[in-house]
C-alpha cells in the first residue's frame, strides 16, 4: 500500500513569507507526528495528532508554527513570518494508533528560507 | 530528561565486515526503541522496532539488541555491502507522561562501506 507522502519535496521561500507543508499519512493511521531535522542532527518532535486533535504540541518552537488535521487524515504544518533559522527538513510520520507503536516516515520536505 | 546518544558519529568499514552501531539512553523507563536508516536528503526508513519487553529483534542481516538496565541498544549488520552506506538513527519512546508516542532521537551514526 501507499506510504506516507509529503508535499512539496522542496520549498524555497524568502524571509518573512508564509509557507504550508502537507502530509498524507498511511490510510487508516489515526496518529500523525511532525518532526524537524537540522543538518547533522536527529529529528526533533514538533507536534502529535490523535485523530483531528493535537494531543501534544509541546515541540512547536513558537507561535509562528501551527498545524491542523481537520478531517483526521491529511495534516498541514503552517509557518508564518519565516526566518532563516526555520530552514530544515520537516518530516511527517504516522502510526496505527497513538502511543508507542512503530512510526512510518515520509520522504520529508526540505525548507530553505533565504 | 531522556538523552539519546550515538557513538561514533561516523564509521567507515570495508565491504564484508560486520557493522556494530551503538545507541545509549539515560532513562531506562522506555516503551520501545526503533532503529532507522536515512539516505542523504531523504526521509527515514524503519529497520527494526524493539518493545521494552524484548531483548532482540532480527530481520535478514540485521539484528538489534536491547538492554534496558544499562540503557543500551546495539544494531548489528552482518556482511556489510556498499548499499548499506547511510546514516543510522535510533529513537526511544519514554514512559514519562509527556512523552506518549513521541520519539526522542539520537544524532545518528554515518556509515560508509567501501568496496
Amino acid at each position: 500500500g501507499a506510504g506516507v507522502s509529503q508535499t512539496p519535496s522542496n520549498k524555497v521561500t524568502e524571509k518573512g513569507k508564509y509557507v504550508e507543508l502537507r502530509c498524507d499519512p498511511i490510510s487508516g493511521h489515526t496518529a500523525l507526528y511532525w518532526y524537524r531535522q537540522s543538518l547533522g542532527q536527529g529529528p526533533e518532535f514538533l507536534i502529535y495528532f490523535q485523530g483531528t486533535g493535537a494531543a501534544d504540541d509541546s515541540g512547536l518552537p513558537n507561535d509562528r508554527f501551527f498545524a491542523v488535521r481537520p478531517e483526521g487524515s491529511v495534516s498541514t504544518l503552517k509557518i508564518q513570518r519565516t526566518e532563516r533559522g526555520d530552514s530544515a527538513m520537516y518530516l511527517c510520520a504516522s502510526s496505527v494508533a497513538g502511543g508507542p507503536y512503530e512510526q512510518y516516515f515520509g520522504p520529508g520536505t526540505r525548507l530553505t528560507v533565504t | 530528561k531522556q538523552e539519546v546518544t550515538q557513538i561514533p558519529a561516523a564509521l567507515s568499514v570495508p565491504e564484508g565486515e560486520n557493522l556494530v552501531l551503538n545507541c545509549s539512553f539515560t532513562d531506562s523507563a522506555i516503551y520501545n526503541l526503533q532503529w532507522f536508516r536515512q539516505d542523504p536528503g531523504k526521509g527515514l526508513t524503519s529497520l527494526l522496532l524493539i518493545q521494552s519487553s524484548q531483548r532482540e529483534q532480527t530481520s535478514g542481516r540485521l539484528n538489534a539488541s536491547l538492554d534496558k538496565s544499562s540503557g543500551r541498544s546495539t544494531l548489528y549488520i552482518a556482511a556489510s555491502q556498499p548499499g548499506d552506506s547511510a546514516t543510522y538513527l535510533c529513537a526511544v519512546v519514554s514512559k514519562t507522561t509527556d512523552s506518549w508516542g513521541k520519539f526522542q532521537f539520537g544524532a545518528g551514526t554515518q556509515v560508509v562501506v567501501t568496496p
